[in-house]
């Protein structure tokens, strides 16, 4: 099993749905981890740190879930300029690396 | 600005002639990584560095040397360098364990 696993998609949603992606990772006592954007070949952007408790961010929710090992982004209302691939990245504890999903693709469709 | 600079963007050489991506930020990081990006196998981790003077093995070092000699700055030595290493690679630096910054990364190919 990778240590971080994500669905390759594309998903291919119309402008206006609302999308979700999960990333399941196999290090339970895993501390940190995060949501980038990655446009086609350019480097990865920060989207959102998931904390515990879970976060928002305009159209953007963050929540993991320990229990069963995996952390999930929800766009609202989605826009063509969301189309992009999402990635998810965990910093095991104990670790000082970064190990990241391959990344699930979204089409947003006009 | 705070940024995460890389050079070459580009770079086309030949197997087993040495070359040095440069890796420069600007944000008092301690943390620095280096990444490859394949596709259908996402992000590798190839070195990390914790500070000055400390580096550990990612999860694809071989081939690949790096050092640390000041905070700012990473490179990535390929002592030479074969096709399997042509890769888009990313630097990337971070306060440990928080979000990390990418550089805009440098396409590799190894002919």
């Amino acid at each position: 099993r990778k240590e971080v696993e994500q669905d390759p998609g594309p998903f291919n949603v119309p402008e206006g749905a609302t999308v979700a992606f999960n990333c399941t990772y196999s290090n339970s006592a895993s501390q940190s981890f995060f949501w980038y954007r990655q446009d086609c070949r350019k480097e990865p952007k920060l989207l959102m740190s998931v904390y515990s408790s879970g976060n928002e961010d305009g159209r953007f929710t963050a929540q993991l879930n320990r229990a069963s090992q995996y952390i999930s982004l929800l766009i609202r209302d989605s826009k063509l300029s969301d189309s992009a691939t999402y990635l998810c990245a965990v910093n095991p504890s104990g670790t000082y690396k970064y190990i990241f999903g391959t990344g699930t693709r979204l089409k947003v469709l006009a | 600005e705070a940024q995460v600079t890389q050079n070459p963007r580009y770079l086309i050489t030949v197997t087993g002639k040495k070359l040095t991506v440069t890796c420069s930020q600007n944000m008092n990081h301690e943390y620095m990584s280096w990444y490859r990006q394949d596709p259908g196998l996402g992000l590798r981790q190839i070195y990390y560095s914790m500070n000055v003077e400390v580096t550990d093995k990612g999860d694809v070092p071989e081939g690949y040397k790096v050092s640390r000699k000041e905070k700012r700055n990473f490179p990535l030595i390929l002592e030479s360098p074969s096709p399997n290493q042509t890769s888009l690679y990313f630097c990337a630096s971070s306060e440990l364990g928080y979000e990390q910054y990418f550089g805009p990364g440098t396409r590799l190919t190894v002919t």
